[in-house]
């Protein structure tokens, strides 16, 4: 597509419940990232794709939090059993093999109540 | 590892105002970028720009790679432009700097 697209814009799920985010990168780009960031903070990477190489991980905050990526293209983010501290902006972001710059998407704002 | 420096970390300015931020960064780099985050959030790519200048109607921004810095300009400022402006290194991982807030008064 145009841009880096991602569903849903809005999610308000209850604590305990899981919770699936999908994000579809440019056409073409082989990496991809996930960031959140919660209300006055910045960007906290999350977890990085790139091709078919093993992802970076490293900065998923628990074993709550899992994406793939399927056929190098569209990724999820799952979250289960839901907290409150997980209420932020989800973003994410498209390169192509990291070159030429990042395109974000226009977010996931989820809210746990 | 790089570290990026932004400044003014805050900046109020009167609509019709000129301004330039500035993106300081700790090591050479190949590749950095501008974004803004407007009020409601959303992430603007800027400028792709690892080094020169580039211009795209009242913003132009120019980096001078062996300095390592990058100047980010805002001319005849709206209230539109308001939000917080990023830079960020560009390689394995994006490298932010923490950000400058700016605030265009009506």
């Amino acid at each position: 597509g145009a841009g880096v697209s991602q569903s849903p814009s809005n999610k308000v799920t209850e604590k305990g419940k899981d919770v699936e985010l999908r994000c579809d990168p440019i056409s073409g780009h082989t990496a991809l990232y996930w960031y959140r960031q919660s209300l006055g903070q910045g960007l906290e990477f999350l977890i990085y794709f790139q091709g078919n190489s093993a992802p970076d991980k490293s900065g998923l905050p628990s074993d709550r939090f899992s994406a793939e990526r399927t056929g190098g293209s569209v990724s999820t983010l799952t979250i289960q059993r839901t907290q409150q501290e997980d209420s932020a902006v989800y973003l994410c972001a498209s390169s192509l093999a990291g070159v030429g710059g990042y395109t974000f998407g226009s977010g996931t704002r989820l809210t746990v109540v | 590892g790089i570290q990026v420096e932004q400044s003014p970390p805050d900046l109020i300015l009167q609509e019709g105002a000129n301004s330039t931020l500035r993106c300081n960064f700790s090591d050479s780099v190949n590749n950095l970028q501008w974004f803004h985050q407007n009020p409601w959030g959303q992430l603007i790519n800027l400028f792709y720009i690892p080094s020169g200048t580039k211009q795209n109607g009242r913003l132009s921004a120019t980096t001078v790679a062996t300095e390592r810095y990058s100047l980010l300009y805002i001319s005849s400022s709206q209230t539109t432009d308001s939000g917080v402006y990023f830079c960020a290194v560009v390689g394995y991982q994006l490298i932010w700097g923490a950000g400058t807030k700016l605030i265009i008064k009506p």
